[in-house]
């Protein structure tokens, strides 16, 4: 059964500082990982996709790698800001039955104070 | 285009009744994932559905959980005779293509679930 692990699971950080969150998985035979945001009481946003053959993918600010092998991601934030505080989520999906299913961690809850 | 939509974005129950989610996926989508997300807890998959098909619900649980996705209209989870640890919220994804994990999935604003 896959487990996927965020840590930390609490951040507060002023203005500016660039951050790294980090997602661990159990089972390295995935099919791809995907970062997300959730702000409190909405929906999720996807930041970034990983396909299993891929070792990072970039947008703005954020950087996500992928190391299959030792079973972890980093989403990295340069220059945080007060908006990018959120809690951020880690997913991993893999193939079961034919069927694509993600394994979310519990997520980071990421504070940026001015 | 509008996005994922779900309704109603709170639903309050008292114990033993049924609740009833709505979730319309973006158009043009047709593959649909209901999650739920316990306090405290990360979000959990429930069931994938495509049209008129159930793909997989190996995360829903056996008893008072059913869930559909009619030819036409939106995709229901239906809770029957709820209980205090239906509490959660609720939400529903969307993706254009099959299999859903190659893209990324469009999530709704959830329905929070709460139960008396």
């Amino acid at each position: 059964k896959q487990e996927v692990t965020q840590i930390p699971a609490a951040l507060s950080v002023p203005e500016g500082e660039n951050l790294v969150l980090n997602c661990s998985f159990t089972d390295s035979a995935i099919y791809n990982l995907q970062w997300f945001r959730q702000d409190p009481g909405k929906g999720l946003t996807s930041l970034l996709l990983i396909q299993s053959s891929q070792r990072e993918q970039t947008s703005g600010r954020l950087n996500a790698s992928l190391d299959k092998s030792s079973g972890r991601s980093t989403l990295y934030i340069a220059a945080s800001q007060p908006g990018d505080s959120a809690t951020y989520l880690c997913a991993v999906t893999h193939v079961s039955g034919g069927s694509y299913i993600p394994t979310f961690g519990r997520g980071t809850s990421l504070i940026v104070h001015p | 285009n509008a996005g994922v939509m779900q309704n109603p974005r709170h639903l309050v129950r008292r114990r033993g009744q049924e609740a009833r989610l709505r979730c319309s996926p973006m158009k043009g989508h047709s593959h649909v994932y209901w999650y739920r997300q316990l306090p405290e807890e990360g979000l959990k998959f429930m069931v994938y559905l495509q049209k008129e098909n159930i793909i997989d619900e190996s995360g829903m649980p056996k008893e008072r959980f059913s869930a559909e996705f009619p030819k036409e209209g939106p995709s229901i989870l239906r809770i029957q005779q709820v209980v205090r640890g239906d509490s959660a919220a609720y939400f529903c994804a969307s993706s254009l293509f099959e299999p859903l994990g190659q893209e990324t999935q469009y999530f709704g604003p959830g329905t929070r679930l709460l139960v008396l």
